[in-house]
């Protein structure tokens, strides 16, 4: 069985500096890897996943995660935050010819200016 | 324009009192979930289906129903809802292996 850990569930970051959100992951076997973004009062967008290709992902809006396996993470990444960037995010894992997300708590991202 | 729509956004009902939220997507998917959003827990799986006729259990289905007669659609049915079942529900479809698309969600308060 697989499962998340998003550690800080509140995140604040100034304008322009670096966003980096942290995802650890357990699993019996090499997982698939997904961040989601979700805006206020909106489902979720897909971000980025990793299914065992590339170890760093791009995603959209500016974003990438890397694929660490001897550190089971797959922290997310922005240089530069924007206004924009402000709303939840979370991590989440599948096992590969398993459908079914394992999500983690999530994290809320705001923006200071 | 691809989409997953979910009927109705906001619900408030009562214990007891049936209730149906429905999902539709139009973009052919054979996969589709139901997921319960909860503070603190993330998201977590209700049921899925593969495909029409065909669904199962996923992390969390006490207390909800589903049927898949139609690709397209994909109710959720809370035949006696309780207020541990206040939550966001979120309905998704699957397109390319393993990007699933969400629906706008369903906030449900039960009183």
């Amino acid at each position: 069985a697989q499962s998340v850990t998003q550690l800080g569930s509140h995140v604040s970051v100034s304008e322009g500096a670096l966003v980096l959100l942290r995802c650890n992951y357990s699993s019996s076997v090499p997982p698939y890897l997904f961040w989601y973004v979700q805006y206020p009062n909106q489902g979720l967008q897909l971000l980025l996943k990793y299914t065992s290709a590339a170890t760093l992902v791009k995603g959209i809006n500016g974003f990438e995660a890397e694929f660490k396996k001897s550190e089971t993470s797959f922290h997310l990444t922005k240089p530069s935050a924007h206004m924009s960037d402000a709303a939840e995010y979370f991590c989440a894992v599948s096992e590969p010819n398993d459908y079914k997300l394992s999500f983690g708590a999530g994290t809320t991202v705001t923006v200071r200016a | 324009e691809a989409q997953v729509t979910q009927n109705p956004r906001y619900l408030i009902t009562v214990t007891g009192k049936k209730l149906t939220v429905t999902c539709s997507q139009n973009m052919n998917h054979e996969y589709m979930s139901w997921y319960r959003q909860d503070p603190g827990l993330g998201l977590r799986q209700i049921y899925y289906s593969m495909n029409v006729e065909v669904t199962d259990k996923g992390d969390v289905p006490e207390g909800y129903k589903v049927s898949r007669k139609e690709k397209r659609n994909f109710p959720l049915i809370l035949e006696s809802p309780s207020p541990n079942q206040t939550s966001l529900y979120f309905c998704a479809s699957m397109g390319q292996p393993y990007e699933q698309y969400f629906g706008p969600g369903t906030r449900l308060t039960v009183t």
